[in-house]
């Protein structure tokens, strides 16, 4: 049983415009949201995060928004770069509770010239 | 630099011939885990150490054993391998809590013939 879910498996965005990567949480005893980011034979490496007292966290070209009414968070990066292409897990966690976070299946994400 | 480190990258095990996967870190971290990646599946948890306390995930097979005999190294036992482990292993480490980021070494990709 899935708890963070990401039902696009691959995006496809042309280079200069906005991607947004979608992701849909069940638990709702969550209170912690970060993206992951990882390239081919490299470890996933953390790119942004945002606690449940804030609905949006901005880092550069990077902007995570949550709704918690709709248990669902985005991740917006604008503009889109070549460099963007990858892969990007979005996880969650009991913060306040626990040292694990529970990651989704991932987004494939293609920058196209 | 800092960092996680796996060896080997690449391992090829028969079935049922026990194997050894190992992580080193040197950031000094209190927090190891280990994660089983299968082919467009999540990470999934197997177990944690923060420092010398193990904790397992409820749902890890016995087959998986894990041992941390300094804060620097971490190691993962899988006593009789099947075809159903061969997955990529991730190791990371974090200074605990489920707030603070988790680095991720580049994993071992585990193949069992």
């Amino acid at each position: 049983d899935q708890q963070v879910k990401q039902n696009s498996p691959s995006l496809s965005v042309q280079e200069g415009r906005i991607s947004i990567l979608n992701c849909d949480y069940t638990n709702s005893m969550f209170d912690y949201f970060l993206w992951y980011k990882k390239y081919p034979a490299e470890g996933p490496t953390f790119l942004i995060s945002i606690s449940s007292i804030k609905d949006k966290n901005e880092d550069g070209r990077f902007t995570v928004f949550l709704n918690k009414s709709a248990k669902h968070l985005s991740l917006h990066i604008v503009p889109s770069q070549p460099g963007d292409s990858a892969v990007y897990f979005c996880a969650a966690s009991e913060g306040n509770r626990d040292d694990k976070i529970i990651f989704g299946k991932g987004t494939r994400l293609h920058i196209l010239p | 630099d800092a960092m996680v480190i796996q060896n080997p990258r690449y391992q090829v095990t028969q079935f049922g011939k026990p194997v050894t996967l190992s992580c080193s870190q040197t950031l000094n971290h209190n927090v190891m885990y280990w994660y089983q990646q299968k082919s467009s599946q999540a990470p999934k948890l197997l177990f944690h150490y923060y420092d010398k306390d193990f904790n397992n995930e409820a749902d890890t097979p016995d087959n998986f054993q894990s041992r941390r005999p300094n804060t620097s190294f971490c190691f993962l036992d899988i006593r009789s391998p099947g075809l159903g482990d061969a997955a990529m292993y991730l190791c990371a480490t974090s200074t605990g809590g489920a707030y603070n980021e988790q680095f991720f070494g580049p994993g071992t990709r585990l193949t069992v013939l």
